[in-house]
């Protein structure tokens, strides 16, 4: 079955430092990949996507992933955490032939501490 | 002007009430889908149209009916709400062809 596994429920890190959120993904082929950000009861917005380009992918507000098939993995990742980077994070994968239906992973919440 | 807006932002309502949300998107999309997002904050997919037509239809009570009344509209009523469905809903829309999609700022059900 398909699925995406996120790391870790909460993640917190001082501000300046590596932000690293991790996802997994399960299937047999290969998936687009995503990033969504979700700010307080506000709706999801795009950070970047794996769509079989590169696989190192850079997105907005300096985040960017990399595409690591042998590891079914997506990795987000940021050189310096800021304090607004606080919020919800969801990797998510779709496939081709399944009318865009995005599957989620069960989100990140990270806290960034000054 | 807001990419794909919803309406209400907030719902508020009773037990067996019956209760419509709507969602309309400027971006000239084709594809439109409505996702559910628990208390735990899980998203699943519930529906998808694509040109008015049903294309995706998980496994929702069919107390769920979606209503597209043209590709820029897809309107989710529900009727005998349950406890349950208390969720934020979200929708959102894109392109055929394009994997990306744009969401809306969601509608936060209360179900008392």
């Amino acid at each position: 079955a398909q699925s995406v596994t996120q790391l870790g429920s909460h993640v917190s890190v001082s501000e300046g430092a590596l932000v690293l959120l991790r996802c997994n993904y399960s299937s047999s082929v290969p998936p687009y990949l995503f990033w969504y950000v979700q700010y307080p009861n506000q709706g999801l917005q795009l950070l970047l996507k794996y769509t079989s380009a590169a696989t190192l992918v850079k997105g907005i507000n300096g985040f960017e992933a990399e595409f690591k098939k042998s590891e079914t993995s997506f990795h987000l990742t940021k050189p310096s955490a800021h304090m607004s980077d606080a919020a919800e994070y969801f990797c998510a994968v779709s496939y081709y032939n399944q009318g865009g239906k995005l599957i989620f992973g069960q989100g990140t919440e990270l806290s960034v501490k000054p | 002007d807001t990419a794909v807006s919803q309406t209400p932002k907030y719902l508020v309502t009773q037990m067996g009430n019956d209760k419509s949300i709507k969602c309309e998107q400027n971006l000239g999309h084709d594809t439109m889908y409505w996702y559910k997002q628990d208390s735990k904050k899980f998203l699943k997919i519930m529906f998808s149209y694509n040109n008015k037509e049903l294309i995706i239809n998980e496994t929702v009570p069919n107390r769920f009916s979606p209503k597209s009344p043209d590709k820029a509209h897809l309107n989710l009523h529900i009727n005998s709400l349950e406890l349950g469905d208390s969720a934020v809903y979200f929708c959102a829309s894109s392109q055929a062809g394009e994997e990306t999609q744009y969401f809306g700022p969601g509608t936060r059900l209360l179900v008392l």
